[in-house]
């Protein structure tokens, strides 16, 4: 299994431009989620999904959107980025043994 | 889920056994203590989790008081690849999914 990847590993964007961070895995988990990790921070949750064509937001949503139309895919959308979207962005997704979570290698995302 | 405290950092020596604490005084009866870690640069990893009894397995082991009011998570031999930051986290089991992660330990593991 590849678990769960992430792609791109870095990202610089200009501001208001758009993008997709794209994460997938290959465990056939239900639920997936994204984080954002500030310098010095822990995680905080954006959105979630418990299942293909079920969302919701977590803690910080604003600014972002994401769809599930899949089991294995879980896209994140930065509609217009800004300065405070710089940032390491983590997917991740629950199952296993324990039901705990295993996480992405992370995007690291700058925008000028 | 309930809140945590963890110290900000704390050092070790190699083939030490490294405590790390965790005080979650307002734990309630469903909620589970989970600890990940996060070495640097990478996706937080899962280490563990328990609801009372102490839980141990290949990775470490987790001590949780009579009251559940705090827990210890204990790696037996440190290691310089066991530096990283550690995260002792509350939630309630069932179909609860977040993980509120806080600031976490930041363990250094000294030759």
């Amino acid at each position: 299994n590849a678990g769960v990847t992430q792609t791109p590993k870095f990202q610089v964007l200009k501001t208001g431009q758009s993008m997709t961070l794209q994460c997938a895995q290959d465990m056939n988990h239900e639920y997936m989620s994204w984080y954002r990790q500030d310098p010095g921070m822990g995680l905080r949750l954006i959105h979630y999904s418990v299942g293909a064509g079920i969302t919701d937001q977590g803690e910080v949503p604003n600014g972002y959107n994401v769809s599930r139309s899949t089991t294995e895919d879980f896209p994140l959308r930065l509609l217009s980025a800004a300065p405070s979207q710089t940032s390491v962005y983590f997917c991740a997704s629950r199952g296993g043994s324990y039901n705990e979570q295993f996480f992405g290698p992370g995007t690291r995302l700058t925008v000028l | 889920d309930a809140k945590t405290t963890q110290p900000t950092s704390m050092d070790c020596a190699e083939g030490r056994a490294a405590n790390l604490p965790c005080n979650h005084s307002t734990i309630s009866g469903n909620e589970y203590v989970y600890w990940y870690r996060q070495i640097h640069s990478q996706g937080p990893q899962y280490i563990i989790h328990g609801l009372k009894n102490n839980e141990t397995n290949e990775m470490a082991s987790l001590i949780i008081t009579e009251d559940r009011k705090s827990s210890t998570l204990i790696l037996p031999h440190a290691t310089l690849r066991d530096t990283a930051v550690y995260y002792c986290i509350v939630r309630a089991g069932g179909s609860n999914y977040k993980l509120t992660f806080g600031k976490g330990t930041l363990l250094t593991v000294n030759p």
